[in-house]
């Protein structure tokens, strides 16, 4: 069962607009969330992220607006840049729990065409 | 800063026989976690340390797979033996105690087990 979920396994948008990636979680105890980047053969990165007593958070061209009624986080990017081809994923933490350990989403595949 | 250290970087090996894959965390960092990357799970958390001690192995997927952490600044994740399904991406994560929440990766090792 799983408790983050990206519905969207790959996402293609034109360079210059914008791209918005989804990411939805099911356990009510997740309170801090982040997105993560991965470019081939690297790990992932740390891009952003958002604690649960705000509803958004921005950082350059990337915001990060969360929806705790619906249990639903997106990453905005505008405007998207070719280099912002990557896989995307979503992670969650819970409130409690000695390491918080991270629980992430299957990924989403952002190709910007140029 | 070297950041999280995997080695190898690449390793394909016959069925039945035994990997190791290594890390070696950054630092000053007292939460290593085992991660596997495949096309339809995602990133999976297999197994996380705190001070080198095993804390969660619940996601280790059978007992062919076992992880070890003899002192703070490595540790080893092992199959034996080794099945076609275990290939994947495997990656080592470290993190610090403390407010921040998110993980440094590394490169990963890509396992085919052939």
């Amino acid at each position: 069962d799983q408790q983050v979920k990206q519905n969207s396994p790959s996402l293609s948008v034109q360079e210059g607009r914008i791209s918005i990636l989804n990411c939805d979680y099911t356990n009510s105890m997740f309170d801090y969330f982040l997105w993560y980047k991965k470019y081939p053969a690297e790990g992932p990165t740390f891009l952003i992220s958002i604690s649960s007593i705000k509803d958004k958070n921005e950082d350059g061209r990337f915001t990060v607006f969360l929806n705790k009624s619906a249990k639903h986080l997106s990453l905005h990017i505008v405007p998207s840049q070719p280099g912002d081809s990557a896989v995307y994923f979503c992670a969650a933490s819970p409130s409690s729990g000695s390491a918080r350990q991270l629980t992430f989403g299957s990924g989403t595949q952002l190709t910007v065409l140029p | 800063d070297a950041g999280v250290i995997q080695s190898p970087r690449h390793e394909v090996t016959e069925m039945g026989q035994e990997v190791t894959l290594r890390c070696k965390p950054i630092s000053g960092h007292d939460y290593l976690f085992w991660y596997r990357q495949t096309m339809m799970r995602g990133l999976e958390l297999l197994i996380y340390f705190n001070n080198n001690v095993p804390i969660d192995d619940s996601g280790m997927p059978e007992d062919r797979f076992s992880a070890k952490m003899p002192n703070a600044s490595f540790s080893t994740l092992k199959i034996q033996p080794s099945e076609p399904r275990d290939s994947a991406v495997y990656f080592c994560a470290s993190r610090r105690t403390g407010p921040s929440r998110g993980y440094t990766f590394g490169s990963g090792t890509r396992l085919t087990v052939v």
